[in-house]
C-alpha cells in the first residue's frame, strides 16, 4: 500500500513557464516532506524540504507547498529550465521511516 | 569526500543464488536506507536502520536481510535471488530529520 503518490506520470512545460508537481501522501504522522530530482544512472539528488510545521519553503526557483489538511505537497518551478528536465520524486518520513512516490518525469521545452 | 559508496555497480545472477550488496558513508550519519526502483514504481524501502545496531522492515522486505555492521556500512542480502529481484538498488543515509544522500546504485539482473 503506497502511502505517497505522484498521480501524474510525466508533465511536458515550455521554458520560463511555471512547473508545478504534485504529492498526495495517506499517513497523517509523516512529519517532513522532501523534493528529489533524479537523472538516468544516477542516485537521486535533495532538491527542497519542508517540515510539518510549516506550509511553505522557498529555494531560489523552488517552492515547496505543504496542505497537511488535504495531505498533499506540491514542487513549484520558476521559471522551468531546459536543465531541470528529470525525474522528481518526492517522499515523506515519519521518525526515520522515509516513503517515495513513484515520481514524475518534467520535460521543460526550449 | 566519498558520500555514499555502493558496490557493485553491475551484477548479473542466476535463480538461487545469493549475494551481498555494500554501502558504506562517511558522512557520520545515523539513518541508512536499502531502496529499490524499477519503472512505475519509483522508489520502495526494503529496510532502514534508524542506528547502528537496529533495522527495521519497509514496504517490500521479503527475500531481503540487511546487517547495520557499524554507523558507517549498511549490507543488503539475497539468499536466494528471484527474478522478481532483478531491480536498481540505492542506499541512502541520513543524519537524521534531513535530506538523504544516496549512492549511485546497483543494476541487479536475476536471470
Amino acid at each position: 500500500d503506497q502511502q505517497v503518490k505522484q498521480n501524474s506520470p510525466s508533465l511536458s512545460v515550455q521554458e520560463g513557464r511555471i512547473s508545478i508537481l504534485n504529492c498526495d501522501y495517506t499517513n497523517s504522522m509523516f512529519d517532513y516532506f522532501l523534493w528529489y530530482k533524479k537523472y538516468p544512472a544516477e542516485g537521486p539528488t535533495f532538491l527542497i524540504s519542508i517540515s510539518s510545521i510549516k506550509d511553505k519553503n522557498e529555494d531560489g526557483r523552488f517552492t515547496v507547498f505543504l496542505n497537511k489538511s488535504a495531505k498533499h505537497l506540491s514542487l513549484h518551478i520558476v521559471p522551468s529550465q531546459p536543465g531541470d528536465s528529470a525525474v522528481y520524486f518526492c517522499a515523506a518520513s515519519e521518525d526515520n521511516d522515509m516513503r517515495f512516490g513513484a515520481g514524475t518525469r518534467l520535460t521543460v521545452k526550449p | 569526500n566519498a558520500g555514499v559508496t555502493q558496490t557493485p555497480k553491475f551484477q548479473v545472477l542466476k535463480t538461487g543464488q545469493s549475494m551481498t550488496l555494500q554501502c558504506a558513508q562517511d558522512m557520520n550519519h545515523n539513518s541508512m536506507y536499502w531502496y529499490r526502483q524499477d519503472p512505475g514504481m519509483g522508489l520502495r524501502l526494503i529496510y532502514y536502520s534508524a542506528s547502528e545496531g537496529t533495522t527495521d522492515k519497509g514496504e517490500v522486505p521479503n527475500g531481503y536481510n540487511v546487517s547495520r555492521l557499524n554507523k558507517r556500512e549498511f549490507s543488503l542480502r539475497l539468499e536466494s535471488a528471484a527474478p522478481s529481484q532483478t531491480s536498481v538498488y540505492f542506499c541512502a543515509s541520513t543524519p537524521g530529520f534531513a535530506e538523504a544522500f544516496f549512492g549511485q546504485g546497483t543494476r541487479l539482473t536475476v536471470v
